[in-house]
């Protein structure tokens, strides 16, 4: 998964508790993209953030979810009281740059979320 | 709401047989990607393509971007039981100002010995 890392990859919480998901994007890109794979469905786009900004996070829930990409350190995706809806594989994708037509993104192995 | 439908969702085959994947939208993208995904890992980049009328052949898999950048298909010759394993097509629609990709909803691709 050319160096995209994330942790943990098996997280377990209960209904209520907070659940941060981490992602460190390979050397040198500054772009970092969430997706959200439910059970039976396809990877769905979340969040897409530069470092210290939010670019675009029209796919996030408005309420519980957040993201931030600080300057230093790795990408967080922090989902607050969660759901047993919540549970879902959730990757991580870096990319160098973006200009249309270059759009390679490169994915993490994931952090699969299971909510009792 | 821009989608890419992929088809077929399920198949399984014969070793030794050829197969096509198809993507189709009716939506331009910038570029389409196509990843392999298994069980409990994240997709793994086969390819990208950028150029309507692209074609490009990685071993024994060959990919094509349609001329007007809307479809796309993964064509295996002589597949393998290595081959086995969830497909997935992934575009940056033109339209879109930050890149994220849109993913049709996987071809499960089972090669029997």
């Amino acid at each position: 998964n050319a160096g995209v890392m994330q942790n943990p990859r098996h997280l377990v919480r209960r209904r209520g508790q907070e659940a941060r998901l981490r992602c460190s994007p390979m050397k040198g890109h500054s772009h970092v993209y969430w997706y959200r794979q439910l059970p039976e469905e396809g990877l769905k786009f979340m969040v897409y953030l530069q470092k210290e900004n939010i670019i675009d996070e029209s796919g996030m829930p408005k309420e519980r979810f957040s993201a931030e990409f600080p300057k230093e350190g790795p990408s967080i995706l922090r989902i607050q009281q969660v759901v047993r809806g919540d549970s879902a594989a959730y990757f991580c994708a870096s990319q160098s740059t973006w200009s249309s037509g270059s759009d390679t993104q490169y994915f993490g192995p994931g952090t699969r979320l299971t909510v009792l | 709401t821009q989608l890419l439908e992929q088809s077929p969702q399920f198949l399984s085959i014969q070793e030794g047989e050829n197969l096509t994947v198809y993507c189709n939208s009716s939506s331009v993208f910038s570029s389409l990607q196509w990843y392999r995904q298994e069980p409990g890992e994240g997709p793994v980049l086969l390819v990208t393509v950028v150029t309507g009328g692209e074609v490009k052949k990685l071993k024994r898999l060959t990919f094509q971007f349609g001329d007007a950048r809307k479809d796309s298909s993964l064509h295996i010759t002589a597949a393998q039981p290595g081959d086995t394993g969830l497909y997935l097509c992934a575009g940056a629609a033109e339209s879109s100002n930050t890149g994220k990709l849109i993913f049709g909803q996987g071809t499960t691709l089972q090669v029997k010995p």
